[in-house]
C-alpha cells in the first residue's frame, strides 16, 4: 500500500493520559499535515511540515499537543493530557512539495476520550 | 471572519437535477483552489482543481473568481453516489503551502 498510512485507526483514552499517533505519507512527498475533524465540520488545520520542518502551528494546537518530523519522513502528533475536548478525527495528509498539488490523506486516527 | 466559508447546507436534491455550490475565501493572496469529496467516516479525497479559467471534469464544473474572492462548483445531472459532503479548499504560503479547508457543504441525492 503506497498511500498515506496512520496509526493507529481507533484509540480509546481515559481523560489525563498521553496519546501519540502515528503518520507515514507518501514516500517522497515532502510536506505534510495534521487535521483535527469532528462531526459535521471540516478538517481544521494543526500544522504542517516541509521536510522536517513545521513551518506552522494553528492556534488550535494548544500547548498540549506536540508534533515531530525527524527525519522528514513518517510524524507523530502527540497530546498529552487529553481532555474530552480531544475526541475528534485526526487526518494527516501529504503532497509532494512542488507547486500546487492535492493532497493526499490517510484514514485517519478516531481518538475518543473518556 | 472564517478563512474559507462554505453554505453547510444540507441541499436535498432529486436525481438529475443541478445544483450549485459557493465558497468564499479571506485571504487574497491564495494560490490554489480544489473540491474535494469526503463520503460519511471517510478521509476527504480531491474531487477536481480550480482553475482560474474555469474546468470542467464531466458532470462537474468549477469556476474561480478572483476578484470577488469566491469559487463554486456545479454538478449537473446529478447521482445518488453523489451524495456526500463537498469540501472547499484554498492554499496559501511562502515558501510552503497552507491548505485550509472550509467545513463542508453536505448533499443528498434522492431517487
Amino acid at each position: 500500500d503506497t498511500g498515506v498510512s496512520q496509526d493507529p485507526r481507533h484509540k480509546i483514552t481515559k481523560r489525563g493520559q498521553n496519546v501519540t499517533f502515528r503518520c507515514d505519507p507518501i514516500s517522497e512527498h515532502n510536506r505534510l499535515y495534521w487535521y483535527r475533524q469532528t462531526l459535521g465540520q471540516g478538517p481544521e488545520f494543526l500544522t504542517y511540515f516541509q521536510n522536517e520542518a513545521q513551518l506552522e502551528k494553528s492556534r488550535l494546537l494548544s500547548d498540549r499537543f506536540s508534533a515531530e518530523r525527524p527525519k522528514g519522513s513518517f510524524s507523530t502528533l502527540e497530546i498529552q493530557r487529553t481532555e474530552q475536548g480531544d475526541s475528534a478525527m485526526y487526518l494527516c495528509a501529504s503532497s509532494p512539495g512542488q507547486g500546487d498539488t492535492e493532497a493526499f490523506f490517510g484514514q485517519g486516527t478516531r481518538l475518543t476520550v473518556v | 471572519r472564517k478563512e474559507v466559508e462554505q453554505d453547510p447546507g444540507p441541499f436535498n436534491v432529486p436525481e438529475g437535477a443541478t445544483v450549485a455550490f459557493n465558497c468564499t475565501y479571506s485571504n487574497s493572496a491564495s494560490q490554489s483552489f480544489f473540491w474535494y469529496r469526503q463520503d460519511c467516516r471517510k478521509e476527504p479525497k480531491l474531487l477536481m482543481s480550480v482553475y482560474s479559467s474555469g474546468n470542467e471534469d464531466g458532470r462537474f464544473t468549477a469556476q474561480l473568481n478572483r476578484a470577488s474572492q469566491y469559487i463554486s462548483l456545479l454538478i449537473r445531472d446529478s447521482k445518488l453516489s453523489d451524495s456526500a459532503t463537498y469540501l472547499c479548499v484554498v492554499n496559501w504560503g511562502t515558501g510552503g503551502f497552507k491548505t485550509i479547508f472550509g467545513a463542508g457543504t453536505r448533499l443528498f441525492v434522492k431517487a
